[in-house]
């Protein structure tokens, strides 16, 4: 089975510019998680689709949004960047269910400048 | 609510010591908890998971974790550490009962090994 994939591996905006990430799951995977990850505040949870739909959210500001398509693909935006977004964004996937485990993908590695 | 702590931000060991990765838990219910490792500009890799039965669990790479209800403690060991080892380690527990299905991790221990 092919892994998590995440496109673009690297990038490089602009203060006050907008990003959209990209997360293909394993297959037969419904849900996706985002996570972001920095030195100072380690892998901060941002959202979780499951089947479409929007299942859990964490405590970011509504600049971070996502959404999931029926292939289960997921796709992550960050309006109007702040040079404090710059981080390793993961995305993970899995079956859905508490028991079973997460695979992550490689990330997304965004500059903000 | 869940939480995990790993009270230790870095483990420095020889190798071919045993190697230790300590993790504690609070859960509401029963605890789902699991070990991740990432290495350098990559994602974080499933190592093992205590779901239910036997307190000791065996994973990925020789290691090995041990579930401790009393203490709530899920600690990750290696009997033999290789410098390969050497990566950031993450501990996560989801609570059965507590009707989230994300994990919250702890904030990563460093394991280095040492020539």
């Amino acid at each position: 089975k092919a892994g998590v994939t995440q496109t673009p591996r690297y990038l490089i905006k602009t203060r006050g510019q907008q990003v959209t990430l990209s997360c293909s799951p394993i297959s037969g995977h419904r849900s996706v998680s985002w996570y972001q990850q920095t030195p100072g505040q380690g892998l901060q949870f941002l959202f979780e689709y499951f089947s479409e739909t929007q299942r859990n959210k964490g405590n970011f500001p509504g600049r971070f949004s996502g959404r999931q398509f029926s292939n289960s693909r997921s796709e992550m935006n960050v309006s109007t960047l702040e040079l404090g977004d710059s981080a390793l964004y993961l995305c993970a996937s899995s079956s859905g269910q508490p028991a079973y485990e997460q695979y992550f993908g490689p990330g997304t590695r965004l500059t903000v400048t | 609510a869940q939480s995990v702590a790993q009270p230790e931000d870095q483990v420095n060991v020889a190798e071919g010591n045993p190697l230790t990765v300590k993790c504690t838990y609070s859960v509401s219910g029963n605890p789902y908890l699991f070990w991740y490792v990432q290495y350098p500009n990559r994602g974080l890799q499933f190592l093992l998971k205590y779901i239910t039965g036997d307190n000791l669990v065996k994973g990925s790479y020789g290691f090995e974790a041990e579930f401790n209800k009393s203490q709530t403690s899920f600690h990750l060991k290696k009997p033999s550490a290789l410098v390969s080892d050497s990566a950031l380690y993450f501990c996560a527990v989801r609570d059965e009962t507590g009707g989230s299905y994300i994990p919250t991790f702890g904030r990563g221990t460093s394991l280095i090994v040492h020539p």
